[in-house]
């Protein structure tokens, strides 16, 4: 059974930093592209950084480019998200998502971990 | 960027009635769209890839239809466990990959 399972939410001070991890099993990890996707409270989905299969490539959203690092150790079989410079308008659920049947195409998804910004 | 714009933002149906949902691409997009389902205090469901293929465990009452701009979710015949909020998803041309604003259905 595919499993995701995130950690590392909580709440920081506007300026801060946070480090999430997405913890993967069921599934050849090293196989699949993997993305960070959010939702601020009460709002819609939006997409902010995944990852090729080795790491080499990644991409993000414009709002957190410069501020926020995707990662992966496909040797611990985790997903990273380094989140710098937080701003208040980052608060939100991060979900952990599988690109199963297309890089883009999320067919698996963690439980999230709730972000808070706010002094 | 590519923008996908859903309508109605609400849909109330009763069930056993058929739900048509609506999802606009601001450009061509082919058939790279997709659409989930999130109850809840849950995280989304894949529902639906390729605007027309099924995921694996979903329903046959749930189906897509469209390509290039204009594509529909319908369910068939809504059952109670279906009421939640859909979004649909472009993963054409990324990055950026984005999301409609999502359709919440509601019991009527």
């Amino acid at each position: 059974e595919v499993q995701l399972v995130e950690s590392g939410g909580g709440l920081v001070q506007p300026g801060g930093s946070l480090r999430l991890s997405c913890a993967a099993s069921g599934f050849t990890f090293s196989s699949y592209w993997m993305s960070w996707v959010r939702q601020a409270p009460g709002e819609g989905l939006e997409w902010v950084a995944n990852i090729q299969q080795d790491g080499s490539d990644k991409f993000y959203v414009v709002s957190v480019k410069g501020r926020f690092t995707i990662s992966r150790d496909n040797a611990k079989i985790s997903l990273y998200l380094q989140m710098n410079s937080l701003r208040a308008e980052d608060t939100a659920i991060y979900y952990c998502a599988r690109g199963g049947l297309a890089a883009a195409v999320f067919d698996h998804w963690g439980q999230g971990t709730l972000v808070t910004v706010s002094s | 960027e590519i923008v996908m714009t859903q309508s109605p933002a609400t849909l109330s149906v009763s069930p056993g009635e058929r739900a048509t949902l609506s999802c606009r691409a601001s450009q061509s997009i082919g058939s790279n769209l997709a659409w989930y389902q999130q109850k809840p205090g849950q995280a989304p469901r894949l529902l639906i890839y390729g605007a027309s293929t099924r995921a694996t465990g979903i329903p046959a009452r749930f189906s897509g239809s469209g390509s290039g701009t204009e594509f529909t979710l319908t369910i068939s015949s809504v059952q109670s466990e279906d009421f939640a909020v859909y979004y649909c998803q472009h993963y054409n041309n990324w990055p950026p990959i984005t999301f409609g604003q999502g359709t919440r259905l509601e019991i009527k």
